[in-house]
């Protein structure tokens, strides 16, 4: 069974980096898929942050290219966030999520979440 | 960017009674190409993350009750519990996944009457 875990700081300052990872057990990420990671503020909807593949495309959402940046331990299973520059904005539940197949970019399945916490 | 406008943006309705929730996208989320509508809808329960509940805007999800149906084309698609029941209480969400950015609906609030 397929299981993906976030984990990272709960809370991070202003004007910093939020670096957060996903570990997945149960399938290998360099297999296949596109594995991503999608937020969702307090009370608020859902936002697509990123997805990316093992051969090493990456696809970020336009309204956050220039601070994102999702990279991959394929020898850990693992795939990670950072978000630069972060800001009150940026406070949300994160998770981490695998989309069903390369070509249709549904969730079928998803982490738990974690929540980050942006103040000073 | 396409949106997506969900209606209502919340809903009560009675336990065994119907209960419809509307998305509608700002462009068609249709290929013609594969003659697929590029759609899926959620569930989300308080506390945890979002289940998939329906893709391809009419194809259940395995393990999702039959009560849960998709519908619609092009621009404007409907998720239908057909028989609401207690656990059925939470927020639902449409998402398109036609491009880049992939994204979702505002979120609609089912609640038992």
């Amino acid at each position: 069974q397929v299981h993906l875990q976030e984990s990272g700081p709960g809370l991070v300052k202003p004007s910093e980096t939020l670096s957060l990872t996903c570990t997945v057990s149960g399938y290998s990420i360099s297999s296949d898929y596109y594995w991503g990671w999608i937020r969702q503020p307090p009370g608020k909807g859902l936002e697509w942050i990123g997805s990316f593949y093992h051969s090493g495309t990456t696809y970020y959402s336009p309204s956050l290219t220039s601070r994102v940046t999702i990279s991959e331990d394929l020898s850990m299973n693992q795939f990670s966030l950072n978000l630069k520059s972060v800001t009150a904005a940026d406070t949300a539940m994160y998770y981490c999520a695998k989309t069903s197949s390369t070509w249709s970019w549904y969730f079928d399945l998803w982490g738990r979440g974690t929540l980050v916490i942006v103040s000073s | 960017d396409i949106v997506m406008t969900q209606s209502p943006d919340s809903l009560a309705v009675s336990l065994g009674e119907r209960a419809t929730i509307n998305c509608k996208s700002s462009q068609s989320v249709f290929y013609n190409s594969n003659n697929k509508n590029y759609l899926a809808w959620y569930q989300q329960k308080p506390g945890q993350p979002p289940k998939l509940l329906i893709y391809w805007a009419s194809t259940r999800e395995s393990g999702v009750p039959d009560r849960f149906s998709g519908s619609g084309s092009g621009t404007d698609f409907t998720l239908i519990i057909s028989s609401l029941q207690a656990e059925d209480v939470a927020v639902y969400y449409c998402q398109q996944y036609y491009g880049n950015p992939y994204t979702f609906g505002q979120g609609t609030k089912l609640e038992m009457k």
